[in-house]
């Protein structure tokens, strides 16, 4: 069985351009989250989303960051513009339901040069 | 808020056995999830609890204990290649969870 896939694995950009980022997670996996990991810490939830809608998106700085996932498969991060600080890596998880063990992908380093 | 403490890092020695605390104070609880990361890789399962106890499985076991707020991955007949941070995640109910900030366990020869 495929695990969630993540594209792509590094991005390279100067501030203020945008971004984005894709996730497919395991199928039939209904659960999708994004998180945003900083060196030396844990995941930190930017948005959760139970079939196509977004249920958890509190944490999900919304003046600049977007997503969505159109017919609740596959997914879509975009940061617009993105700033020095956004300098992370983007884990994009999946989970049968809310709540269960969750897969992750293995991230997308992006640096903010 | 929520609150769960890790210790940073971790030394030992190759065949030796390690424990790897993690302590929580949250607003809600519904499982605890043990999670391994290489560097530079994604988060794998480990382990979960929900009542509390020790759950074997192979060369890792995890306890918990909801009274005290505590868990506890062990880890037995250390290899290098666990060498890992060890992330130590709380399942808060209603779908969400929240993750401390991992124990970087490093193995010695």
């Amino acid at each position: 069985e495929a695990g969630v896939v993540q594209s792509p694995r590094y991005k390279i950009i100067e501030k203020k351009q945008p971004v984005a980022f894709w996730c497919n997670p395991i199928s039939g996996h209904n659960t999708l989250y994004w998180y945003l990991q900083n060196l030396g810490q844990g995941p930190e939830l930017l948005i959760r989303y139970e079939n196509e809608e977004a249920v958890d998106d509190s944490q999900l700085p919304k003046d600049r960051f977007s997503a969505e996932r159109l017919k609740g498969v596959d997914s879509t991060l975009k940061i617009q513009p993105a700033e020095l600080g956004d300098s992370a890596v983007y884990l994009c998880a999946s989970s049968s339901h809310a709540g269960d063990t969750q897969y992750f992908g293995p991230g997308t380093r992006l640096t903010v040069l | 808020g929520q609150n769960i403490d890790q210790p940073t890092e971790m030394t030992a020695t190759e065949g030796a056995i390690v424990q790897i605390n993690c302590t929580y104070q949250t607003s809600g609880f519904n499982g605890l999830f043990w999670y391994q990361q290489h560097a530079g890789e994604a988060p794998t399962f480990l382990s979960y609890n929900v009542l509390d106890g020790l759950e074997e499985k192979g060369r890792f076991s995890s306890f918990l204990s909801r009274s005290k707020g505590y868990s506890y991955l062990l880890l037995k007949e250390l290899q290098m290649k666990d060498s890992a941070s060890y992330l130590c995640a709380v399942g808060l109910g209603a779908g969400k969870s929240t993750f401390g900030d991992g124990t970087t366990l490093t193995v010695k020869p």
